[in-house]
Parts: C-alpha cells; sequence; structure tokens
C-alpha cells in the first residue's frame, strides 16, 4: 500500500508564483525524500529531511516536515515554466528494512508562462 | 559517467511471450531496484537486490524475475506476459551515507513496455 500521499494531486499556477505540494504518511519514518520527475523521464532526487529535522533549504526549495501530523510539505518559490512535472514524496519507513522508499502517487504541477 | 541506463526504452509484446528488461550503473552501488508506474499509482516496487547476487521481493512482485549476477547489472524478466504488465519500467541504484544526511535513488530513463 502506499505510504506517502501528495496533496493536491495537480496544482497549476503562473509563472513567479509559489507552489505548494503536501505530503502525508502513515507510519513513523527514517526520513522523507521529495523527487521530480519530468514527462517521459525517469525521477530526480530533490531533496531529503530527517526524522529530527523540521525545516530544510536548498535553492528555491523549502521543505518542512511536521512528524506529529505525519506530514511534509514542498514549498517552490518564484515558480518557473521548467518547474513544470511531477512530484514526489518517498519515505524511509522507521523499523522497515530500510533498503526500500515508499513513493506517493504524486502532485502533478504547472507554470503557465 | 552515463548514470543508471535501461534497455530497451520501447517495446510491444504479445500476451504469452517473454523478455528481458536490463539496467545497468556505472556508479558503483549496492542497492537497486525495478520498479513499475501505472497512471495514478505512483511507483510501486518490483523487486530489489542490496548487492551482487542478491535479490528480494517487493510490493508487486508477481509475474516477474530478477538477477543480480554482477554488481552494475540488474536484469527484470518477465516469463510469460500478460495485458496487466504494460506499464513504464524503471530501474533506480541508491547511495546512502545517512550520516552525511545522504540517501538518493537515481533513476533510468525507463521502459515503456505494452503488451497487447
Amino acid at each position: 500500500s502506499q505510504q506517502g500521499e501528495e496533496d493536491p494531486q495537480a496544482l497549476s499556477i503562473q509563472e513567479g508564483e509559489n507552489a505548494t505540494m503536501n505530503c502525508s504518511y502513515k507510519t513513523s519514518i527514517n526520513n522523507l525524500q521529495w523527487y521530480r520527475q519530468n514527462s517521459g523521464r525517469g525521477l530526480v532526487h530533490l531533496i531529503l529531511i530527517r526524522s529530527n529535522e523540521r525545516e530544510k533549504h536548498s535553492g528555491r526549495l523549502r521543505v518542512t516536515l511536521d512528524t506529529s501530523k505525519k506530514s511534509s510539505s514542498l514549498l517552490i518559490t518564484a515558480s518557473r515554466a521548467a518547474d513544470t512535472a511531477s512530484y514526489f514524496c518517498a519515505t524511509d519507513a522507521r523499523g522497515g528494512s530500510n533498503y526500500k522508499l515508499t513513493f506517493g502517487k504524486g502532485t502533478l504541477l504547472t507554470v503557465n508562462p | 559517467n552515463a548514470g543508471v541506463t535501461q534497455t530497451p526504452k520501447f517495446r510491444v509484446l504479445k500476451t504469452g511471450q517473454s523478455m528481458t528488461l536490463l539496467c545497468a550503473q556505472d556508479m558503483n552501488h549496492e542497492y537497486m531496484y525495478w520498479y513499475r508506474q501505472d497512471p495514478g499509482m505512483g511507483l510501486r516496487l518490483i523487486h530489489y537486490s542490496v548487492g551482487e547476487g542478491t535479490t528480494a521481493k517487493g510490493e508487486v512482485p508477481d509475474g516477474y524475475n530478477v538477477s543480480r549476477l554482477k554488481k552494475q547489472n540488474f536484469l527484470l524478466g518477465l516469463e510469460s506476459a500478460a495485458p496487466s504488465q504494460t506499464s513504464v519500467y524503471f530501474c533506480a541504484s541508491r547511495y546512502t551515507k545517512l550520516a552525511e544526511s545522504t540517501d538518493t535513488q537515481y533513476f533510468g530513463p525507463g521502459t515503456r513496455l505494452t503488451v497487447l
């Protein structure tokens, strides 16, 4: 079963606006990661946040993690048309094999020029 | 570095035919994975390997077999293809070093498989 669930399923914004995507998960985790997938391509790793971290930044990306609510958010600031892609959260479940990541179903972000 | 490569990129099979998908990585990673991606389903793990000579079942292993005879290669086999196996297949290798907060899966470009 899916561990992570992204929300919304689809998001359409104008260039320059901020985009926020959310991820909820079910069990305790070691870390949570976000990946991007451009249409027809493989996934690309964006950022990892550990369970003992609350916020992390990387360029225009800001990730937050609330382990009490079992949720994470990915904020992309000053979006560009090139940010158009699907975004997935992936979790590494605590107490599991720690060899596997479980991916959500993704949020499709469209940035209109 | 080529990263993770997959062959073939596209394939059309008839029901009952067999085929092997090849994944190769040149980053000396121990962990490798096979996923399938279907519309509305996200990525689902088929099989994975934590090192040369080892394999393990993922979330949806039925109808697939894998082998990891060499560290750099991870093969996914379909012995008797079914229409339900129509999907996009992704291979990934993983580098993890949690002391550095590093845990990254590197994905190949995918194989689009259609089973008629």
